[in-house]
């Protein structure tokens, strides 16, 4: 069973950093790229960031580019977001999902439960 | 970047009814255009890919169609446990989500 556990949410001040990890069980890990996207009230589902098989290729949402980055460690199965110079519009629930390639089309088939971030002072 | 939107925001309907939910991209994306369900506290479920094929485990009522930068969700005979947000996303260029659809119970 494919499985996807996000981890390291929590409250952080404003200018703060923080470290998602999303552990991932169930599938060869390292055969997936994986991604991240962000949940809030007021903005629905925002595409955050994604990062290729071995992590030699990554992209990234304007909103969060230079502020946040993506990596894994295929050795431990795990996919992290380091988040620094956090705002409070980054306050959001975040997901990480595995992405599939399926008729030429990706799309992500499995999801985690989320994390919640919040940024306030 | 490539924009989605999706109509209506909300839709009422009942139990047995047939919804059909809209979903237009800023440009074309082929049929690069996948559909998800979320109900409130969980994370989203994968229904259509590759506007629509239909993801395993996914009942027949669901099902999409449309390509370039018109598509559509349809839902059959709506069960109780189709009330949900449904959200389109683009996956082109990048990936973009729609704002959602809100589909309440009548």
């Amino acid at each position: 069973e494919v499985q996807l556990v996000e981890s390291g949410g929590g409250l952080v001040q404003p200018g703060g950093s923080l470290r998602l990890s999303c552990a991932a069980s169930g599938f060869t890990f390292s055969t997936y790229w994986m991604h991240w996207v962000r949940q809030t009230p007021g903005e629905g589902l925002v595409w955050v960031s994604r990062i290729n098989i071995d992590g030699s290729s990554t992209n990234y949402a304007d909103s969060v580019k230079g502020r946040f980055t993506i990596s894994r460690d295929n050795a431990k199965n795990t996919l992290y977001l380091q988040m620094n110079s956090l705002r409070a519009e980054d306050t959001a629930v975040y997901y990480c999902a595995k992405e599939a390639y399926s008729s030429s089309i990706t799309n992500f088939d499995y999801w985690g439960q989320g994390t919640l971030v919040t940024v306030s002072s | 970047d490539i924009q989605m939107t999706q109509s209506p925001s909300s839709l009422s309907a009942s139990v047995g009814d047939r919804v059909t939910i809209t979903c237009r991209a800023s440009q074309s994306i082929s049929s690069s255009l996948n559909w998800y369900q979320q109900k409130p506290g969980k994370a989203p479920k994968l229904l259509i890919y590759g506007a629509s094929s239909l993801q395993s485990g996914v009942p027949s009522r669901f099902s999409g169609s449309g390509s370039g930068t018109d598509f559509t969700l349809t839902i059959n005979s709506l069960q109780p446990e189709d009330f949900a947000t449904y959200y389109c996303q683009q996956s082109y260029r990048l990936h973009t989500f729609g704002q959602g659809t809100n589909l309440e119970i009548k």
